[in-house]
Parts: C-alpha cells; structure tokens; sequence
C-alpha cells in the first residue's frame, strides 16, 4: 500500500520567497507522484506529475519538483512566489493501479 | 464535455433526508473517482469506477452511502438519511489511463 506525509500543514512566504512544500512517499512498487493544487471554492488541479521519466519534473505555473528515491521524497518548489499562488496544495501517490492516496495538504499564503 | 462536470454547487439540506449528487466525466475517461473532502482536511476516496468493472466501493463510509454509473457516463451518488457529519464537498475525478486525475469543481453538502 501506498502513502504520502506532507510536511507542515500551513506555510507562510514573503511574495519573490522561494516556496518549498515537503512531500515524502511510501511505496512497495517504483510510485508514480503528483501534485494538485486548489484554489479556493475550486476543484483540484495537476500542477505536474512522475511518471519514471526524468526525476525533474515541471509543471504549470512555474512549479517544479525533484524525485529523489533515496529519500522517497517528492518535493515542490517555485523560485520566487506570487500572490496567486496562494491556495492548498496536495501530494499524491499511486502504484500505477488507479487510486491515488493523497497528504493531507499543506495551505500557502503569500506576504506582500 | 471539455471538463468533468459537477452539480448541484451546493446543496443544502434537512437531517435525514436523501440527496443525490451527479457527476458527468470527461468523454472517453474510463475510469471515475468519488471522493470527500471535509473542512480543513485532506481527501478522503470513497469509490471507483472502471469501465464495467465491478466498483471499489471501499471507500464508502456506511451504508448510507451509494453510487452508480452507467457504462462510462454519468455518475451519482446518494446519501440517504443524511447526517450532520456528511457536511463535506463532494468531488468526482475521471481519468483515461487510471492515474493522473481530471477534477471537477465539487459539490458543496451543507447538512443542517
């Protein structure tokens, strides 16, 4: 079975701040992973996905994430955050079967 | 349809009574998703449906909880005798390829 812990339910950045949101796995099968994103009164959007390919992946909106299996972490940065970018964001996991697992989501919110 | 479709927004309605919530998915996905989200936490999966598959019900929390789908189409699902704790939004996802979900926008059950 698969599981994801998402590190710190709320972070606070500073607009321009890096963002990090820490996302750790648990998989008996090489995991594919994701990143949702929700903004709010919203549904849930793909912001990027790890399908096996490059362990840097990019995805919409200049969010990005690095799978490192040493660590079984799949963590997403923004180099320099936006007020837009304020929302709950959620990492995900799957064994390649069809249900996702989900964290528990961490809250962002931008100082201007 | 270019998204997956939710309705109604929101719902609110007397303890004890049935509500049905409906989902239309993309055209062509597969396989569809039905999953709580309450205040302040993360999701929670209820149940899946592949093709014409038997469904992984799961997920669903008592017997009060239902769901159909008719071929790869629409979905619902019903909540009878709804009680205060069902209060949640409600979203369906639907993917082609069992990961990597479409959300739709959710429904908004308000239990009073």
């Amino acid at each position: 079975a698969q599981s994801v812990t998402q590190l710190g339910s709320h972070v606070s950045v500073s607009e321009g701040a890096l963002v990090l949101l820490r996302c750790n796995y648990s998989s008996s099968v090489p995991p594919y992973l994701f990143w949702y994103v929700q903004y709010p009164n919203q549904g849930l959007q793909l912001l990027l996905k790890y399908t096996s390919a490059a362990t840097l992946v990019k995805g919409i909106n200049g969010f990005e994430a690095e799978f490192k299996k040493s660590e079984t972490s799949f963590h997403l940065t923004k180099p320099s955050a936006h007020m837009s970018d304020a929302a709950e964001y959620f990492c995900a996991v799957s064994d390649g079967d069809y249900k996702l697992s989900f964290g528990a989501g961490t809250t962002v919110t931008v100082r201007a | 349809g270019a998204g997956v479709s939710q309705s109604p927004s929101n719902k609110v309605t007397e303890k004890g009574k049935d509500v049905e919530l409906r989902c239309d998915p993309i055209s062509g996905h597969t396989a569809l998703y039905w999953y709580r989200q309450r205040l302040g936490q993360g999701l929670e999966f209820l149940i899946y449906f592949q093709g014409n598959s038997a469904p992984d019900k799961s997920g669903l929390p008592s017997d009060r909880f239902s769901a159909e789908r008719t071929g790869e189409s629409v979905s619902t699902l019903t909540i009878q005798r709804t009680q205060q704790e069902d209060s949640a939004v409600y979203l369906c996802a639907s993917s082609s390829r069992g990961y990597g979900y479409t959300f739709g926008s959710g429904t908004r059950l308000t239990v009073v």
